[in-house]
């Protein structure tokens, strides 16, 4: 059983449009909420993570949104270029720093 | 910072056989690691929770007996796959936390295929 729910499964995506993926969580217990990209073949990459306590991040072209009522969190990928095209995974952990991840987001950019 | 080695990327052994993967922590001390396993277009699952010094914490349905992992020290993990199958065959992943710290570097990854 995921604890952290994760969709769409798969999206394309247009060179310089916005990606969008989203993750829904039930534990209320969870304060940490990272971002890992993964290339075929190759380990997961944190890319970018929030606490609850932030509404919103953003890294260069990556922003996490944040609705902890909702108990929601999404990734917005801006201006996405074909070397974005790699699977996404949201997680999220507390106290014991064991992460709970999605099922994943296979993301292509085409150019 | 915060790089994360294994070794080796990939492994072929014949069934019956015993594989070992090595996990380091390349640039920071690290009292936790985690290894996991991933199988084709599949998400990462966790496989246990290893701490210097003490013994794994394994999860659910994953046998410690065929899995034994040991931390020796506060930069490397091992996870020897023993009486190895074919349907151990997959990618094993290490990730470790700097001390005190919520993020997780992961490893590059081991392709274990048993023949």
């Amino acid at each position: 059983q995921q604890q952290v729910k994760q969709s769409p499964q798969s999206l394309i995506v247009q060179k310089g449009g916005i990606s969008i993926i989203n993750c829904a969580y039930e534990n209320t217990a969870f304060d940490y909420f990272p971002w890992y990209q993964q290339f075929p073949g190759k380990g997961p990459a944190l890319l970018i993570a929030i606490r609850p306590d932030v509404s919103e991040k953003k890294e260069g072209r990556f922003t996490i949104s944040f609705n902890k009522s909702a108990k929601q969190f999404s990734l917005h990928i801006m201006d996405s270029q074909p070397g974005d095209s790699a699977t996404y995974f949201c997680a999220a952990t507390y106290n014991d720093y064991k992460l709970s991840f999605g099922a994943g987001t296979t993301v292509t950019v085409r150019a | 910072g915060a790089v994360v080695s294994q070794h080796p990327s990939w492994v072929i052994c014949k069934s019956g056989t015993s594989v070992k993967i090595e996990c380091r922590s390349l640039d920071f001390q690290a009292t936790t690691m985690f290894w996991y396993r991933q199988f084709p277009k599949q998400s990462l699952m966790l496989m246990a929770t290893s701490n210097e010094g003490s013994k794994a914490t394994y999860e659910q349905g994953v046998e410690k007996d065929k899995f034994l992992i040991n931390h020796a020290s506060l930069t490397l993990s091992t996870l020897t796959v023993t009486s190895a199958h074919p349907e151990d065959s997959s990618f094993y992943i290490c990730s470790a936390s700097p001390s005190g710290v919520y993020e997780q570097y992961f490893g590059p990854g081991t392709r274990l295929t048993v023949t």
